[in-house]
């Protein structure tokens, strides 16, 4: 079964309002989770990674301001966008990482992806 | 930064053995090689990992050259199922973060 859900699957806004993706951890107490995004026919690309109870650690390039990270339980972070545009438009994807289990030899869990359109 | 360089595409046929090659030269002694693949549409699923010992599970064999600089994934017997884009990447030097590649679209002819 499905260890990392997202929601919404698909989303469709308007330029210049808000939206809020989900990402949960099913199975286990995930202490970090990380969150990417892919453009069609390229490969994911890390925006940020969010650590439990403090604030998340953005990858050059990606405006802090515009993508808020909450990551306020073992089990949910959130990726706001706002105030998007239409180049907001993308696959935004989520992983977590077991508590147990936060050595290089670990295997990630994906969500299934949430593809946002801002018309 | 350890990069890891992948073929762009590689076509196989069904119920035949798949070789996906990954060279990764700059690799240091603690990265671990991961495989993970994407099908349409969705976020990526974990294949394999190893660090200096071939390695096999239900999904795929992972076999490491003697000094580490390169290694292949190795899919049994193909599924159309198997048709993804496969990513071979080099796990440790970024702490606990993965940093993804082009990777190698795999298609798989019935």
């Amino acid at each position: 079964g499905a260890v990392v859900s997202q929601h919404p699957s698909r989303v469709i806004c308007k330029s210049g309002t808000s939206v809020k993706i989900e990402c949960r951890s099913l199975d286990f107490q995930a202490t970090t989770m990380f969150w990417y995004r892919q453009f069609p026919k390229k490969s994911l690309m890390l925006m940020a990674t969010s650590n439990e109870g403090s604030k998340a650690t953005y990858e050059q390039g990606v405006e802090k301001d515009k993508f808020l990270i909450n990551h306020a339980s073992l089990t949910l972070s959130t990726l706001t966008v706002t105030s998007a545009h239409p180049e907001d438009s993308s696959f935004y994807i989520c992983s977590v990482v077991s508590r147990a289990t936060r050595l290089p030899s670990y295997e990630q869990y994906f969500g299934p992806g949430t593809r946002l359109t801002v018309t | 930064d350890a990069k890891t360089t992948q073929p762009n595409s590689m076509e196989s046929n069904e119920e035949e053995p798949v070789h996906l090659p990954c060279n990764h030269s700059t690799i240091s002694g603690t990265d671990y090689i991961h495989w993970y693949r994407q099908l349409p549409s969705q976020g990526p699923e974990y294949v394999i990992h190893g660090l200096t010992s071939n390695v096999n599970n239900r999904m795929a064999s992972l076999a490491i050259a003697e000094d580490r600089k390169s290694s292949t994934l190795i899919l049994h017997r193909a599924t159309l199922r198997d048709a993804a884009v496969y990513y071979c990447i080099l796990h440790g030097e970024y702490g606990n973060k993965l940093v993804f590649g082009a990777g190698t679209i795999l298609r798989v002819k019935s």
